[in-house]
């Protein structure tokens, strides 16, 4: 396994566009994690997953956010009808349930245009 | 809630200078402390973790030492490199992972 893949890398859009972004994890774990950051900022939570269940989504998300996990394994990030404000890096992460650290892809950079 | 504050930054220090960068976290019981750094261009990387009080975590020279008692996670190495020039995020475990604002370290020949 060669680490949490996420795709595409860079995806420029039109505003009003809808995107979807795919993220790989480790295979072995069944937490997974989405993450957004904007220059200078640390990773803001989005939402995450344990398995195919999502068990918790940031409330400062709009409506426009929508996450899948549908078999447990990798997991895709929809965004409709994007905005300026959604230019950032969308990061993906996984985990163990417990204590241990999170492993994060390369991140998937939205420019909405 | 449950939060990281770090110190701001930028840093900017002469190779083989000291480092600390300072972090302190509020939570609800003992969460799990991490350390990631993020290098130019690339995503974020775990540095070092500690999962109790009073626990050290290490690696590549640096360290963190985890304060129950003040609340707090900092970072430090004896004497940083060129190479150590990256952005710092210290960062708690509760459900989900919970990153502070991150601290910017140039280091100059």
């Amino acid at each position: 396994d060669t680490g949490v893949s996420q795709n595409p890398r860079h995806k420029i859009t039109k505003r009003g566009q809808n995107v979807t972004f795919r993220c790989d994890p480790i295979s072995e774990h069944n937490r997974l994690y989405w993450y957004r950051q904007t220059l200078g900022q640390g990773p803001e939570f989005l939402t995450y997953f344990q398995n195919e269940a999502q068990l918790e989504k940031s409330r400062l998300l709009s409506d426009r956010f929508s996450a899948e996990r549908p078999k447990g394994s990798f997991s895709t990030l929809e965004i409709q009808r994007t905005e300026q404000g959604d230019s950032a890096m969308y990061l993906c992460a996984s985990s163990f349930p417990t204590d241990t650290e999170a492993f994060f892809g390369q991140g998937t950079r939205l420019t909405v245009v | 809630g449950d939060s990281v504050t770090q110190m701001e930054g930028p840093v900017t220090l002469s190779e083989e200078a000291f480092l600390t960068i300072n972090c302190t976290y509020t939570a609800t019981g003992y969460p799990s402390l991490f350390w990631y750094v993020q290098y130019p261009g690339e995503g974020l990387q775990l540095l070092l973790k500690a999962t109790k009080a009073d626990d050290k975590g290490s690696n590549k020279g640096f360290e963190a030492t985890y304060r129950k008692e003040t609340t707090s996670f900092h970072l430090e190495k004896g004497s940083v490199q060129v190479s150590d020039s990256a952005v710092y995020f210290c960062a708690l475990r509760a459900n989900q992972f919970y990153f502070g604002t991150g601290t910017s370290l140039t280091v100059i020949p």
